[in-house]
């Protein structure tokens, strides 16, 4: 079994649309994360959540809403796409203080 | 912000030889970890080593810390073909919910 699923795959969309990526974990963790990996392989938080609460919110445009419906999902909804949000968004999870568990990355593209 | 750099960003040596990978960080940390990320791959976990420890071991892999440096170095021993790939190391810290912090990671590439 996926221990962090993240769909979808790949994202290929216009300048303003509004998109999300989904995640999901099996692991029974507590805590959730989406990092943005760049062009250059920059790897950077965006958001952490514990047991459903926002902990960590860095200096990412509001156009970035995430969402944890519960303690397994954490979703990140991107609203008026840019060309500059073309990356690779992944999903992590872990307990307090131990490894990430990441999923597979979604690529997004903005065209 | 970033943490800090790996060093060297890129490492090209042959199968059987050893490679060393540095980081420095900046910040205090409860914790470094190393990960390994295939080309077009997510990231997967190698080694966490807390503020109080000085090395750690796993099969070919050697982790050193020196808080007082603030540094790390990843040691692959006898090293494959398979171990190609980009290696990054993160800090965490409580006070920021123990998110990572990653460098800039090394691009290693180990020829047959």
């Amino acid at each position: 079994d996926t221990a962090v699923s993240q769909t979808p795959k790949y994202l290929v969309t216009q300048m303003g649309n509004d998109k999300s990526i989904k995640c999901e974990q099996n692991l029974g963790h507590d805590t959730m994360y989406w990092y943005k990996q760049d062009s250059k392989k920059f790897l950077k938080i965006m958001f952490s959540y514990n047991n459903k609460e926002l902990i960590i919110n860095e200096t990412v445009p509001n156009r970035f809403s995430p969402k944890s419906p519960d303690k397994a999902h954490l979703n990140l909804h991107i609203n008026s796409l840019e060309l500059g949000d073309s990356a690779v968004y992944f999903c992590a999870s872990s307990q307090e203080g131990e490894q990430k568990f990441f999923g597979p990355g979604t690529r997004l593209t903005v065209l | 912000s970033q943490q800090g750099e790996e060093d060297p960003q890129a490492l090209s040596i042959q199968e059987g030889e050893n490679a060393t990978m540095n980081c420095s960080y900046k910040t205090s940390i409860n914790n470094l970890q190393w990960y390994r990320q295939n080309s077009g791959r997510g990231l997967v976990h190698l080694i966490l080593i807390r503020s109080n420890e000085r090395e750690k071991h796993s099969g070919r892999l050697r982790v050193t810390l020196d808080t007082s440096k603030k540094s790390s170095s990843l040691l692959i021993t006898a090293s494959r073909a398979a171990d190609t790939a980009s290696y990054f190391c993160a800090t965490a810290n409580s006070n920021s919910g123990y998110a990572l912090n990653f460098g800039k990671g090394t691009s290693l590439l180990v020829t047959p």
